[in-house]
């Protein structure tokens, strides 16, 4: 299966500012995904990024905070824009593999654990 | 109502223990259904998938119920190793598009 890569891995950051979170696929995938995992809450998807196209927002997360780019098909960013302290949470991306004929396997990213302070 | 719902835990059990959670949904016409598993400070990875029929895999069983809408993990002869966080998951999407939601998570702990 293909690996993915996510970077940082933390990072702690002043109020206001914006941080660009990197994932690359050793795999060409047609759709990655974007998950905020908040402290003892579950994986809350972000977007969905399509290559060639704008990314599809999920109730509540808005392009203007949360802009995606998705180059090419193996490589997305998402930027968490103007941070305040309830942007820190863990990032994760993602991408789905097909298992079989009716499954879906989702594989993350190790992860981005943002502070903002 | 959250799309899907798990106890939180967290369920402490001595090794050994045979150990169950459960898992509802709301959307009736979720396809797909699974348990990944999470470990403190990593990303989820898949643990198993849930077919209509039951499904086991080792010392793991899982079961779906459609009319209830429910899920469940067992898992038999605990080991230190499977404390972790087993978070339900299902896919909701509309065919041909996946969507997976996530359930809250069980924390496990086995103890010695």
């Amino acid at each position: 299966s293909a690996v993915i890569s996510q970077k940082p891995s933390r990072d702690i950051c002043q109020r206001g500012t914006s941080l660009t979170i990197q994932c690359q696929v050793d795999s060409q995938v047609t759709m990655m995904f974007w998950y905020r995992q908040q402290p003892g809450q579950s994986l809350t998807l972000i977007a969905t990024a399509n290559q060639g196209s704008e990314a599809t927002y999920e109730s509540g997360f808005v392009i203007d905070k949360f802009p995606i780019s998705r180059p090419n098909l193996t490589f997305s960013t998402l930027t968490v824009s103007n941070m305040s302290p309830e942007d820190s949470s863990i990032y994760l991306c993602s991408f789905y593999s097909p298992v079989g004929a009716l499954n879906t396997e989702a594989f993350f990213g190790q992860g981005t654990r943002l502070t903002v302070v | 109502r959250k799309e899907v719902e798990q106890d939180p835990g967290p369920f402490n059990v001595p090794e050994g223990a045979t150990v169950a959670f459960n898992c509802t949904y709301s959307n009736s016409a979720s396809q797909s259904f699974f348990w990944y598993r999470q470990d403190c400070r990593k990303e989820p990875k898949l643990l198993m998938s849930v077919y209509s029929s039951g499904n086991e895999d080792g010392r793991f069983t899982a079961q779906l119920n459609r009319a209830s809408q429910y899920i469940s993990l067992l898992i038999r002869d605990s080991k230190l190793s499977d404390s972790a966080t087993y978070l339900c998951v299902v896919n909701s999407g509309d065919t041909g598009f996946q969507k997976l939601v996530f359930g809250t998570g069980t924390r496990l702990l086995v103890s010695p």
